[in-house]
């Protein structure tokens, strides 16, 4: 089982809906979430930093499930620009230990 | 200037070539990474250095060899490559290497032929 687990999509969404998608994750002993999201050729960038009481950026949000062991990304309203790779990390008790999963691929339509 | 910043953007080197790849950081951040990100496959952490030191080798290869002369900046010393490490490579910079929140340079292109 690999560590840290995406569907890959792509999710093909027309403007103005909502998506989601989660990621799971193997070690229960994983203490920290992130998403960070890619746009096509470019370099990873962080979107937002997942909380166990979860968390809440404008239109995204972001849940952590312990007993799971899964996290989600949901997003509001979305937009064109929303369009890209979103990356789902999980850092281990360790101190450096950072895993990436393989990203899920999102796509607006207008 | 940008936070983190990657040179060259893009090289292509023969597998008898020896080339460097620079990375600089000016957030004033105190830990550096390097990461391979090959296509359809999760970036992989190769190398992190926290105030000058190692903290962790991810049974990277030997051809890859990085140094991290201060704390700003970080090299990436190639030689002998091969064609499957043709792959985009990413350094990125945290406040400290117990952070996730990681700083991405736009990467180096590499192309082995």
């Amino acid at each position: 089982r690999k560590e840290v687990e995406q569907d890959p999509g792509p999710f093909n969404v027309p403007e103005g809906a909502t998506v989601a998608f989660n990621c799971t994750y193997s070690n229960s002993a994983s203490q920290s979430f992130f998403w960070y999201r890619q746009d096509c050729r470019k370099e990873p960038k962080l979107l937002m930093s997942v909380y166990s009481s979860g968390n809440e950026d404008g239109r995204f949000t972001a849940q952590l499930n312990r007993a799971s062991q899964y996290i989600s990304l949901l997003i509001r309203d979305s937009k064109l620009s929303d369009s890209a790779t979103y990356l789902c990390v999980v850092k281990d008790s360790s101190a450096s230990k950072i895993i990436f999963g393989s990203g899920t691929r999102l796509s607006i339509r207008p | 200037e940008t936070g983190v910043t990657q040179t060259p953007r893009h090289l292509v080197m023969g597998m008898t070539n020896k080339k460097s790849l620079k990375c600089e950081q000016h957030l004033g951040h105190n830990a550096m990474y390097w990461y391979k990100q090959s296509a359809k496959k999760p970036l992989e952490l190769m190398f992190v250095y926290s105030l000058e030191e190692r903290v962790e080798n991810n049974s990277v290869p030997s051809r890859f060899s990085p140094e991290c002369p201060n704390s700003s900046h970080l090299f990436l010393h190639l030689h002998t490559l091969q064609p499957e490490d043709s792959a985009l490579y990413l350094c990125a910079s945290s406040q400290d290497y117990r952070s996730g929140e990681l700083f991405f340079g736009e990467g180096s292109r590499l192309t082995v032929l």
